[in-house]
């Protein structure tokens, strides 16, 4: 059973551009959520998608956004980048009804912001 | 802010021995405990999961949650070279999933 795949591996922007990012869930996983992990501030949860609705979300500005596609697969999107962005952005997915349950987590995408 | 602390480490044993590593966090609302390991580079993997106080038992892994001490383990018996990561306590409150940064394993054959 093929895990969770992220796409790109890795990014580089400048500052005040648009990035998005792309997560293809586990087969049959629902649930997609999305992480920023820094070594400063550690794993920090962005938000979660079920059945294309945003279910819930973190304290991150609306810069931040995402949208779930019929088949699970999600993408991120972040706009006008700032340096303070460069981070793992690891997204995962999970079988269980309730957000943030055993989670299952992709490669990541390392995002750096120039 | 609610607040998942562990200490960073590194924590060294030696392989063969028993590895033990703490967490506490600051919601008492809190309804569900995991541990994730994550190895250098790679994504964190869940490897344990506790709702309840008590022990939980898995293979070579025993987690623990004292609820009235708002604390969780983890230990790790017969620690292997293998085991050497990076691990991260994650606490649940509603539907928040909060980690801590994490505590570095080091088992040295």
């Amino acid at each position: 059973k093929a895990g969770v795949t992220q796409t790109p591996r890795y990014l580089i922007k400048t500052r005040g551009q648009q990035v998005t990012l792309s997560c293809s869930p586990i087969s049959g996983h629902r649930s997609v959520s999305w992480y920023q992990q820094t070594p400063g501030q550690g794993l920090q949860f962005l938000f979660e998608y079920f059945s294309e609705t945003q279910r819930n979300k973190g304290n991150f500005p609306g810069r931040f956004s995402g949208r779930q596609f019929s088949n699970s697969r999600s993408e991120m999107n972040v706009s006008t980048l700032e340096l303070g962005d460069s981070a793992l952005y690891l997204c995962a997915s999970s079988l269980a009804a309730t957000t943030n349950e055993k989670l299952f987590f992709g490669s990541g995408t390392q995002l750096s912001v120039l | 802010q609610k607040e998942v602390e562990q200490n960073s480490g590194p924590l060294s044993v030696p392989e063969g021995a028993i590895a033990s590593l703490n967490c506490t966090y600051s919601d008492r609302g809190s309804q569900s405990f995991f541990w994730y390991r994550q190895y250098s580079g790679k994504s964190p993997e869940l490897i344990m999961s506790i709702y309840s106080n008590g022990d939980k038992e898995d293979g070579r892994f025993t987690a623990q949650l004292n609820k009235a001490s708002q604390y969780v383990s983890l230990l790790i018996r017969d620690s292997q070279p293998s085991d050497s990561a990076t691990y991260l306590c994650a606490v649940k409150a509603g539907y928040a999933l909060n980690f801590g940064k994490g505590t570095s394993l080091l088992v040295t054959p």
